[in-house]
């Protein structure tokens, strides 16, 4: 699995767009890109997943250049409740057979008011 | 979490001691997993299942046993717990449309 590398830790203020950038020069052609979010004492949540370009949901967008190095999780106008650790994954989706999620130690928002 | 429930949710065991954690999903899915997180890290894998009745070592398997003996179910296993074995525990299986996984809200275990 591929390995990543994102910011230990971000600042930002409410209504202000975060953007998180990762790191995966070694990631694999069936590999997709996912993002997930934790809250102290919660498992994480899915937020978003892409393979390329653009991907947009209600939560976030995700942003994959053409070489696939690298991708930003955005996140529009946070909030206070925006304030979690946020993971970036890489590896195959289940429709390419089963898969094992690796968890780096992921990037903890703190949004201020 | 919808579709993944965990219990206890939290328990101390005395170092020696044995206990069984439960997962349960109604999303009927084959896939299930346990994972440990310890303060400041990330999720690291224990064991694994694909299916009723199979089980596979992930990252940190030592000391920990499991079984999918029912497909909704996946237990993992405490013989002799210790000290080191102090953290939360969270199960999780696939979401069926392939996006992403659902995790359980977890186990706080505290062995002294």
């Amino acid at each position: 699995l591929a390995k990543t590398t994102q910011p230990i830790s971000m600042d930002s203020y409410e209504g202000q767009e975060v953007n998180i950038t990762c790191s995966h020069n070694n990631i694999a052609t069936n590999d997709y890109i996912t993002w997930y979010q934790q809250f102290p004492s919660q498992g994480p949540r899915f937020i978003i997943q892409g393979y390329k370009t653009k991907v947009t949901n209600e939560v976030a967008s995700l942003f994959i250049p053409a070489d696939r190095k690298s991708s930003t999780l955005s996140l529009p106008r946070v909030s206070l409740s925006d304030t979690a650790v946020y993971y970036c994954l890489v590896g195959p989706t289940m429709n390419s057979g089963y898969s094992t999620l690796t968890f780096g130690k992921g990037t903890m928002l703190l949004v201020s008011p | 979490n919808a579709g993944v429930t965990q219990t206890p949710k939290f328990r101390v065991l005395k170092t020696g001691q044995s206990m069984t954690l439960l997962c349960a999903q109604d999303m009927n899915h084959e896939y299930m997993y346990w994972y440990r997180q310890d303060p400041g890290m990330g999720l690291r894998l224990i064991h694994y299942s694909v299916g009723e009745g199979t089980t596979a070592k992930g990252e940190v398997p030592d000391g920990y046993n499991v079984s999918r003996l029912k497909k909704q179910n996946f237990l993992l296993g405490l013989e002799s717990a210790a000290p080191s074995q102090t953290s939360v525990y969270f199960c999780a299986t696939p979401n069926r449309d392939g996006y992403g996984y659902t995790f359980g809200s977890g186990t706080r275990l505290t062995v002294v």
